[in-house]
């Protein structure tokens, strides 16, 4: 079954600090790779997303992943965090391509910044 | 600017009640998709849609069924609501299936309900 792995369910770290959200996905021929934020009490909005070419991808907020084939993996990066990035991230997967039965969602990353 | 509109942000009902959840998108995209996100359990499909009066189950129907009359509007229904049902509830919709579609989905802000 197509599963995505988000092996991190909180990540604390200090305002100014550097993050690195984790990711991985069940392989696949092809995939397009996303991640989503959700602030509290929102819907999600998209970060970022992988469709093709430069495996390194930058995304709002200073937000930047890169995809790695071989591992499997679409880790979420950001040199410097504030207190406005506090939210969970959720990374998805698109195994169907043309995306007729949605994404597939991991578990989420709480991202708490503190002081 | 893109907008799917969930039409209420919170609600509160009782075991047993008849609970809609309406979801209107005005990105005339095929396809829709109603998700319920709890803690620790990330985001879980229960139904979508690729065309007006088409439904597809998705991982978790059980309670649940859909409504889609017209391409912008997809409805979530609880039969009869029970307190396992207390969640927080996502509507999305995308691009119609094709090599253009990468399948981002475009989400609401969410209609938290609980059940009593």
């Amino acid at each position: 079954a197509q599963s995505v792995t988000q092996l991190d369910s909180q990540v604390p770290v200090f305002e100014e600090a550097p993050v690195e959200l984790r990711c991985n996905y069940s392989s696949s021929v092809s995939v397009y790779l996303f991640w989503y934020v959700q602030y509290p009490n929102q819907g999600l909005q998209l970060l970022l997303k992988y469709l093709s070419g430069s495996t390194l991808v930058k995304g709002i907020n200073g937000f930047e992943a890169e995809f790695n084939k071989s591992q499997t993996s679409f880790h979420l990066r950001k040199p410097s965090v504030h207190i406005s990035d506090t939210a969970e991230y959720f990374c998805a997967v698109s195994y169907s391509g043309g995306g007729a039965d949605g994404l597939t969602f991991g578990k989420g990353t709480h991202l708490i910044i503190q002081p | 600017d893109v907008k799917v509109t969930q039409s209420s942000r919170y609600l509160v009902k009782r075991t047993g009640e008849k609970v809609f959840l309406e979801c209107v998108q005005d990105m005339d995209h095929e396809n829709m998709f109603w998700y319920r996100q709890d803690p620790g359990l990330g985001l879980r499909l229960i139904y979508f849609s690729y065309d007006v009066k088409m439904k597809e189950k998705g991982d978790i129907p059980e309670g649940y069924s859909v409504s889609r009359e017209k391409k912008e509007r997809f409805s979530l229904i609880l039969e009869s609501a029970s307190t396992n049902q207390t969640s927080m509830y996502l509507c999305a919709s995308s691009l119609s299936p094709s090599l253009l579609n990468t399948g981002e989905l475009f989400f609401g802000e969410g209609s938290r309900l609980t059940v009593l």
